[in-house]
């Protein structure tokens, strides 16, 4: 069974700080996603990475497939970054179609004024 | 515009009423998935149709079916809710290309159910 790993479980920090948030897995993965997740609303896909590295804006999203990890940074955090942050990794799906999300319990993000 | 819509976005049933909460999409995606998030938890997969082909996640009760009538619209069913099944169920879909291609999940705003 694969599991995600996400920490900090929770991180307050103030406006301006660079902030990491890490994600690790146990098992081979197809990709890996970044998901934010607001307060009562629905979850908007941030990343989807199979390797490297990718870039929007304020925010860096890595992944080392060799050693099952990944991290979320956001540089010049702003109070409206709080929010959950998800990594969710592709499992492939045993009967050969479609892949399912495994996601991590999240991290709630809180940037102060 | 909107990609993926759930309706409604707050759903109020009593115990053991039947339920049905829906799912549309105008991305033409072959892949439409049902995931169910309890408070402070991570979402879990309850089941996806891969065009009309059902895939059953092993632990999803029986209580939970889903229905897709066409390639737009997804359908969850509660047969019978109980006071575990109050959670926010979210829908999302992806074009299913086989493995290792792009699979980008797209979700929707997401239905919160409460089970009185």
């Amino acid at each position: 069974k694969n599991e995600v790993e996400q920490s900090p479980q929770n991180l307050t920090a103030q406006e301006g700080e660079f902030i990491t948030i890490n994600c690790s897995y146990s098992v081979g993965i197809s990709a890996l996603h970044w998901l934010q997740q607001h307060p009562g609303g629905g979850i908007v896909s941030l990343f989807m990475l199979s390797s490297g590295k990718k870039k929007h804006g304020r925010l860096i999203a890595t992944i080392n497939i060799q050693e099952k990890h990944s991290s979320l940074h956001i540089t010049a955090s702003h109070p409206r970054d709080s929010a959950v942050y998800i990594c969710a990794v592709v499992v492939p799906y045993s009967g050969g179609g479609a892949d399912g999300l495994t996601f991590g319990k999240g991290t709630h993000l809180i940037i102060q004024p | 515009d909107a990609m993926v819509i759930q309706n409604p976005r707050y759903q109020v049933t009593q115990f053991g009423k039947p339920v049905t909460l829906s799912c549309s999409q105008t991305l033409n995606h072959n892949v439409m998935y049902w995931y169910q998030q309890k408070s402070s938890q991570a979402p879990k997969l309850l089941f996806h149709y891969y065009d009309k082909d059902f895939n059953n996640e092993a632990d999803t009760p029986d209580n939970f079916q889903s229905r897709r009538p066409n390639t737009s619209f997804c359908f969850l069913d509660i047969r019978s809710p109980g006071l575990g099944d109050a959670a926010m169920y979210l829908c999302a879909t992806s074009t299913g290309r086989p493995l290792y291609y792009n699979n980008e999940q797209f979700f929707g705003p997401g239905t919160r159910l409460t089970v009185l």
